[in-house]
């Protein structure tokens, strides 16, 4: 089936620390993926996506995302982690229903510690 | 600009009761997609509108309905409700349905179900 798959319910690192959230996919052909964030008590917001072109997608404050074909993989990175971007990731992909509907993965937790 | 808003922001229910969720898209957004996620899990695809026609279904019961009206805001109607309906109703909208369009998420609706 095609999904996304986030391997690590939850990632630490230390703040100024780089960081690296993980996201492998199964979806046939030219995936088109998508990074969301989630703050507490808030809906998810946009930070990235993967169309085509560069493999390295630059997206919102700060973060990126390498489109690996070989590995499956749309691990999304920052070089310098900082307290506030403790929050829950997602990494999502449209399914083509007539419309498209997004699939989600599971989400990663990221705590940064000061 | 408004973002996407959501009403209620919280709801009680019992037992076979119905509920209706209600959602204002961003202004000029035609696609109005709902989702549900349950504490700790991703979101799940529930339906998503576009030019008020349904475009596509999750695999929810016949329980969950949903509409979309002529200034593209939508409602999501649950009937019967169970305790396991209990969960974080996401409302987002985008300007297409292409697979590219990235997606702006209201703040949602927590549905308790006693």
């Amino acid at each position: 089936a095609q999904s996304v798959a986030q391997p690590e319910d939850q990632v630490n690192v230390a703040e100024g620390n780089p960081l690296t959230v993980k996201c492998t996919y199964s979806v046939s052909g030219n995936p088109y993926l998508f990074w969301y964030v989630q703050y507490p008590n808030r809906g998810l917001q946009f930070l990235l996506k993967y169309i085509t072109g560069d493999n390295l997608v630059k997206g919102s404050y700060g973060f990126e995302a390498e489109f690996n074909k070989s590995q499956t993989s749309f691990h999304l990175k920052k070089p310098s982690a900082l307290v506030s971007d403790s929050a829950l990731y997602f990494c999502a992909y449209p399914r083509n229903t007539g419309g498209f509907k997004t699939i989600f993965g599971a989400g990663t937790r990221l705590f940064v510690k000061a | 600009d408004a973002g996407v808003t959501q009403s209620p922001t919280h709801l009680i229910k019992t037992r076979g009761q119905h509920v209706t969720l209600r959602c204002s898209p961003i202004s000029g957004h035609k696609s109005v997609s709902w989702y549900q996620q349950v504490l700790g899990q991703g979101p799940q695809f529930i339906f998503q509108y576009y030019e008020k026609e349904e475009r596509g279904r999750g695999n929810f019961p016949d329980r969950f309905s949903a509409r979309q009206f002529p200034n593209y805001s939508s409602e999501l109607n649950v009937n019967a409700l169970l305790l396991g309906d209990s969960a974080l109703y996401l409302c987002a909208s985008s300007s297409g349905q292409g697979a590219g369009e990235k997606l702006f998420f209201g703040s949602g609706t927590q549905l308790s179900v006693l």
